[in-house]
């Protein structure tokens, strides 16, 4: 399947300070990307749509001025968490969407992100 | 919006019998299925897909059912091995073709255990 890589794969900062995560298809084009938050023990909760080239789009209850992404080429984007406090503190999980396979909506994730605010 | 529900959240089974895990979901617009396995740490990984216009597929040791009617869908494992133990997430998106941009809806999960 395809390849998506995500980093860091860990960041410990401090409260107050800005993180930026990266998402990169490594052997296709990603019109589209997905992030998605992960708390322990539980599901992948979608938090915004980022599509090339234009305004990502937020689910509902994302502060898109605390997550801000963009989306600036094919093959990558980027997460930006603003003003970090430890309630931000969660994995973070990108997927880029290859509609090369037939039509597919598959979703090929990255390793995921482990923020942790102190 | 779409609702995906999924049991059961933990199952252990011996190394060599089958596990089945079972999802539902409530929007009959959801057209595509995939199935995720999770291991500690790690993004997920697609493992097998259905769309909506098929009511089996396999590969290999794993397999998808799906009923429409019901609105539900099922992962089997057969001759499970213990590198099968991990976390496995259902998935319902109404977006199989075309345009738009939705994102999956997950279930909840389900641990499996394969004790040897």
């Amino acid at each position: 399947g395809a390849v998506v890589s995500q980093h860091p794969s860990r960041v410990i900062c401090k409260s107050g300070t800005s993180v930026k995560i990266e998402c990169r298809s490594l052997d296709f084009q990603a019109t589209t990307m997905f992030w998605y938050r992960q708390f322990p023990k539980q599901s992948l909760m979608l938090m915004a749509t980022s599509n090339e080239g234009s305004k990502a789009t937020y689910e509902q209850g994302v502060e898109k001025d605390k997550f801000l992404i963009n989306h600036a080429s094919l093959t990558l984007s980027t997460l930006t968490v603003t003003s970090a406090h430890p309630e931000d503190s969660s994995f973070y999980i990108c997927s880029a969407r290859d509609w090369s396979g037939g039509g597919k909506n598959i979703q090929y994730f990255g390793a995921g992100t482990r923020l942790s605010v102190l | 919006g779409e609702n995906v529900e999924q049991h059961p959240s933990t199952l252990s089974v011996q190394e060599g019998d089958s596990a089945v895990i079972k999802c539902t979901y409530s929007d009959s617009a959801s057209n595509y299925f995939p199935w995720y396995k999770q291991e500690l740490g790690k993004g997920p990984q697609l493992i097998i897909d259905i769309r909506s216009n098929v009511g089996e597929k396999k590969d290999q040791r794993i397999a998808v059912t799906l009923n429409k009617t019901a609105k539900h869908f099922s992962l089997h494992i057969t001759e499970t091995q213990p590198e099968d133990s991990a976390v496995y997430f259902c998935a319902a998106s109404n977006r199989y073709s075309g345009g738009g941009a939705d994102g999956l809806t997950f279930g909840k999960g389900t641990h499996l255990i394969i004790q040897p």
